[in-house]
């Protein structure tokens, strides 16, 4: 059972436009919610962070919406560039459990110049 | 420089074989990780120790061993390989279970034949 959800599963943008990934989990002691970049042949990095004391976290092009009661969230990436284009993971992670971080099966951004 | 050190980069094995992949960090975190990035399951968490001791362990098969002769270094020794275990595996660390500064190793590429 994925404990943490991600959709689309692929998604493609014209350069300029919002892209959208979506996320859902299970676990509502889930309290720190990571967005992860993967480029090909490199290893995950961090992109932006939120917990849920805070329902919206901006980090330039990169918005995180954040719903405690639905257990939802998503990534917005405004102005998307060419150069965003990447898999981008949603993960989360317990306190005091153990720093294991439970991650999404991923979406795959492709941003069309 | 790199912050954590992955060794070897690329690594073929023949399958009843064994193999130790080498993680070092040097950002003075106190835990280390180890997850598993394949076609079939991507990021999945293997196991987290913290003060060189065992805190999680998330793998079913006992050939997969973890083994920490320093503070900052975290080895994953894979005995009778088989070809299922072709996958990235990437090492990374944070500065206490706290997960917020999860920084994640360059990865080492595992190919079973």
């Amino acid at each position: 059972q994925q404990q943490v959800r991600q959709s689309p599963q692929s998604l493609t943008v014209w350069e300029g436009e919002t892209a959208i990934l979506n996320c859902s989990y299970e676990d509502s002691t889930f309290d720190y919610f990571p967005w992860y970049w993967q480029f090909p042949r490199e290893s995950p990095a961090l992109l932006i962070a939120i917990r849920p004391v805070s329902n919206k976290k901006e980090d330039g092009r990169f918005t995180i919406f954040f719903n405690k009661r639905e257990k939802k969230l998503s990534l917005h990436i405004t102005d998307s560039q060419p150069g965003d284009s990447a898999t981008y993971f949603c993960a989360a992670s317990a306190t005091g459990n153990t720093g294991k971080l439970i991650f999404g099966l991923g979406t795959t951004l492709q941003v069309q110049p | 420089d790199p912050k954590i050190i992955q060794k070897p980069k690329y690594l073929v094995a023949v399958t009843g074989s064994e193999k130790i992949l080498i993680c070092e960090q040097y950002l003075g975190h106190n835990a280390m990780y180890w997850y598993r990035q394949s076609a079939k399951k991507p990021l999945e968490f293997m196991f987290s120790y913290s003060y060189q001791k065992l805190m999680d362990n998330q793998t079913a098969s006992s050939r997969f061993q973890p083994q920490s002769s320093k503070k900052n270094h975290l080895d994953l020794q894979i005995t009778a390989l088989k070809p299922d275990d072709s996958a990235t595996y990437f090492c990374a660390s944070s500065q206490g279970s706290g997960a917020s500064d999860y920084t994640f190793g360059s990865g080492t590429r595992l190919l079973v034949i």
